[in-house]
């Protein structure tokens, strides 16, 4: 099972919005709307910041919203701030009953 | 609170063993998945495998079958992940993470735990 696609780096200024691709298959995102996001800070263990494509966890703020489109999941952070400065992963189930990760995207804040 | 705390740092030889635990609390253990995750140093995250508790039955990643083994003790709510004939570049800090059986997103994450295979 190969990783998602997602972009190496993305940035954007304090009070932007800037949105994150997961590109995948049929056979993972593209075939379920088991989608979900990951945001870590350095040294820490991962944080669910979004599930099931488009929902957020009690917690989460509303700035972060998902959505998906055929193959390509997507992360939109918008009103960006300082504190939103980490790596972000997508995970989607599979048609193997398996579950794969994208490869992460380190989102600077400038 | 919902809590994953996992075991400590350890040293390994390559061709050596290493077994991690994951205590879980705060929740009916035999209700949800026990995934393992890696990251190695710089590197993204990798899904190894998950167990069901309830049944032990385990489901892992190409990447590691046959050299990865799952197990749990439902008696102290602990799950483990164990890595054999370990290599340089298994050195990764291994997380275990909860996933509802019906909808797969982790939710807690344990700590992580560092494992270095270093001659």
């Amino acid at each position: 099972q190969s990783a998602l696609t997602q972009p190496a780096s993305v940035s954007g200024s304090p009070g932007q919005s800037i949105t994150i691709s997961c590109t995948g298959t049929s056979s993972d995102v593209g075939g379920y709307n088991y989608v979900s996001w990951y945001q870590q800070h350095p040294g820490k263990a991962p944080k669910l910041m979004i599930y099931d494509v488009s929902y957020r966890p009690s917690g989460v703020s509303n700035r972060f919203s998902g959505s998906k489109s055929g193959n390509t999941a997507s992360l939109t952070i918008s009103g960006l701030q300082a504190e939103d400065e980490a790596d972000y992963y997508c995970n989607s189930y599979t048609s193997s009953s398996t579950l794969v990760f994208g490869g992460g995207t380190k989102l600077t804040v400038l | 609170q919902v809590q994953l705390v996992q075991s400590g740092a350890e040293v390994k030889k390559p061709g050596a063993s290493v077994k991690v635990s994951c205590k879980a609390s705060g929740y009916t253990f035999t209700d949800y998945y026990i995934n393992w995750v890696r990251q190695a140093p710089g590197q993204g995250l990798e899904w190894m495998g998950r167990i069901n508790p309830s049944s032990g039955a385990t489901n892992f990643a190409q990447n590691f079958q046959g050299r990865v083994t799952m197990t749990r003790d439902t008696s102290i709510t602990t799950a483990y992940m164990e890595l054999n004939r370990l290599r340089s570049d298994d050195t990764a800090v291994y997380y275990c993470a909860r996933l509802d059986y019906a909808d797969p997103w982790f939710d807690p994450w344990g700590q992580g735990t560092l494992v270095t295979v270093s001659s």
